[in-house]
């Protein structure tokens, strides 16, 4: 079974600046997907990037960018130009490409928190 | 707004109680998946649906069910409620089973067993 580990439960970062979040995942799978979702005090999932195994390339979305090391299986967030409202719990999921279903796997999360 | 609908909000039951919780996906999306985020556990997936057929399931107990119907909206059936159910129970939805198909999330049902 896959196991996403995120190591930092809670991380702080000083507004505009840049914060990374890790995680990283344990498969035996060669086509996967992975996703950062983060959940504000609203409670709801929100979409922040995703990742497609066979892609080389990192993903970017605006202020949002990962560091996908397949080799390495780890697939960190890196957050620049911090703002307020990227407080949030942030979770790493990982789904698989194959026939074992299209459930997405969670970590634990990190709580970012943004300093003014 | 992901576009996907649950109702209720919040909801506050006894032990012992059944509750349904439902969903509407995004317009178009014909899957459906249930899942569970509670302190002890996480988050957690619970069961998917695809358009009306049961097509994973997870560590869904056996006191809960679910099923989609022909509108593909979802409804999931807790019964025999325990003090350990108590969580928020999301729903999300997306278009088809391939490819990087993101999972769309509802903004969740709060239960709360007393």
């Amino acid at each position: 079974a896959q196991t996403v580990t995120q190591s930092q439960p809670e991380m702080s970062v000083q507004e505009a600046e840049t914060v990374t979040l890790s995680c990283t995942y344990d498969t035996s799978e060669s086509d996967y997907y992975l996703f950062w979702y983060k959940q504000p005090p609203s409670r709801q999932m929100i979409l922040v990037i995703r990742q497609e195994a066979y892609k080389q390339q990192n993903a970017t979305e605006n202020r949002f960018s990962v560091n996908f090391q397949k080799a390495a299986k780890s697939f960190s967030l890196k957050i620049s130009d911090s703002q307020l409202g990227d407080a949030a719990m942030y979770f790493c999921a990982y789904r698989s490409g194959g026939s074992s279903g299209d459930k997405l796997t969670f970590g634990t999360g990190t709580r970012l928190a943004v300093r003014p | 707004d992901s576009g996907v609908t649950q109702t209720p909000k919040h909801l506050i039951t006894a032990t012992g109680q059944r509750v349904t919780l439902r969903c509407s996906p995004r317009s178009g999306d014909l899957s459906v998946y249930w899942y569970q985020q509670s302190l002890d556990q996480g988050l957690q997936f619970l069961i998917q649906y695809y358009n009306g057929e049961e097509r994973a399931k997870g560590n869904i107990l056996e006191r809960f069910s679910a099923q989609q119907f022909p509108d593909l909206h979802s409804e999931l059936n807790l019964s025999s409620l325990e003090l350990g159910d108590s969580a928020l129970y999301f729903c999300a939805s997306s278009l088809e089973l391939a490819g990087v198909d993101t999972q769309y999330f509802g903004p969740g049902t709060r239960l709360t067993v007393l």
